[in-house]
C-alpha cells in the first residue's frame, strides 16, 4: 500500500536558523512528488512537484530535492511568514487517477 | 480568477440534515478531485471525474456521500443524513495539483 510518512511532525524555530523537512514515501513507481505549503483554514497551495531521484527545485526560501525513496524541504535563513503546514503528496505511477496521496504534513513555526 | 472556488466556505449544520458543497474548477481542466481533511491530518482522496464521468470512488466514501459533475463543468458533493464524523474541511481539486480554497462543514 502506497504511503507518505513525514517528520517531524512540528518544527519551531528561530528567524535565520534554517532546517529541513524530510517526506519518506513508499509507492509502486513514482510518478511525481508534490509539495504543497497550508495556511490554517485555506487550501494547500502548491510549491514543487519533483519526478526524478536528484531532481532538485527552489522557490525564494524553499528547495526541494529527491531521491528514490525520500524527499527533503530545505528552508534557508527562514523568515515568520514562512510559518505554516508544508505537506508532502505523491502520484502513484500506475494509478489512471492521478490522484496525490498526502502525509500528515509538519508544522513550522519560525519565531521572531 | 482564474483559480479553484468553492461554495460555501463555511457551513454549520445540525447532525441528520443534508448538505451540499460546490466546486468550480480551472475551465480548461477536466480533471476534477474530491478531499477531505480533518484536523492535523493531510488531505484523504474521496472521489475523482474526468469531464462528467465519475471514474473512481474512495471506501471512505459512504453511501451517504453524492457527487456529481454535470457538463464536465462545476462539481457538487452531497452528504446526506450528516454525522459529527463529517466534520472536517471538504477540498476540491483541480487536474490534480491546485486545489481550491475548501469548504469548513462543522456538524453539531
Amino acid at each position: 500500500e502506497d504511503q507518505v510518512t513525514q517528520s517531524p511532525e512540528a518544527l519551531r524555530l528561530q528567524e535565520g536558523e534554517s532546517s529541513s523537512l524530510n517526506c519518506s514515501y513508499t509507492v509502486s513507481g513514482l510518478r511525481g512528488l508534490f509539495w504543497y505549503r497550508q495556511d490554517p483554514g485555506k487550501g494547500p497551495e502548491f510549491l514543487f512537484t519533483l519526478y526524478s531521484a536528484g531532481e532538485e527545485k527552489e522557490k525564494e526560501r524553499l528547495k526541494a530535492t529527491l531521491t528514490k525513496k525520500e524527499s527533503f524541504l530545505h528552508i534557508t535563513a527562514p523568515k515568520p511568514e514562512d510559518s505554516a503546514t508544508y505537506l508532502c503528496a505523491v502520484q502513484e505511477g500506475k494509478d489512471s487517477s492521478y490522484k496525490l496521496i498526502f502525509g500528515s504534513g509538519t508544522r513550522l513555526l519560525v519565531r521572531p | 480568477d482564474t483559480g479553484v472556488s468553492q461554495n460555501p466556505r463555511h457551513k454549520i449544520t445540525k447532525r441528520g440534515q443534508n448538505v451540499t458543497f460546490r466546486c468550480d474548477p480551472i475551465s480548461e481542466h477536466n480533471r476534477l478531485y474530491w478531499y477531505r481533511q480533518t484536523l492535523g491530518q493531510g488531505p484523504e482522496f474521496l472521489t475523482y471525474f474526468q469531464n462528467e464521468a465519475q471514474l473512481e470512488k474512495s471506501r471512505l466514501l459512504s453511501d451517504r456521500f453524492s457527487a456529481e459533475r454535470p457538463k464536465g463543468s462545476f462539481s457538487t458533493l452531497e452528504i446526506q443524513r450528516t454525522e459529527q464524523g463529517d466534520s472536517a474541511m471538504y477540498l476540491c481539486a483541480s487536474y490534480p495539483s491546485v486545489f481550491g480554497p475548501g469548504t469548513r462543514l462543522t456538524v453539531l
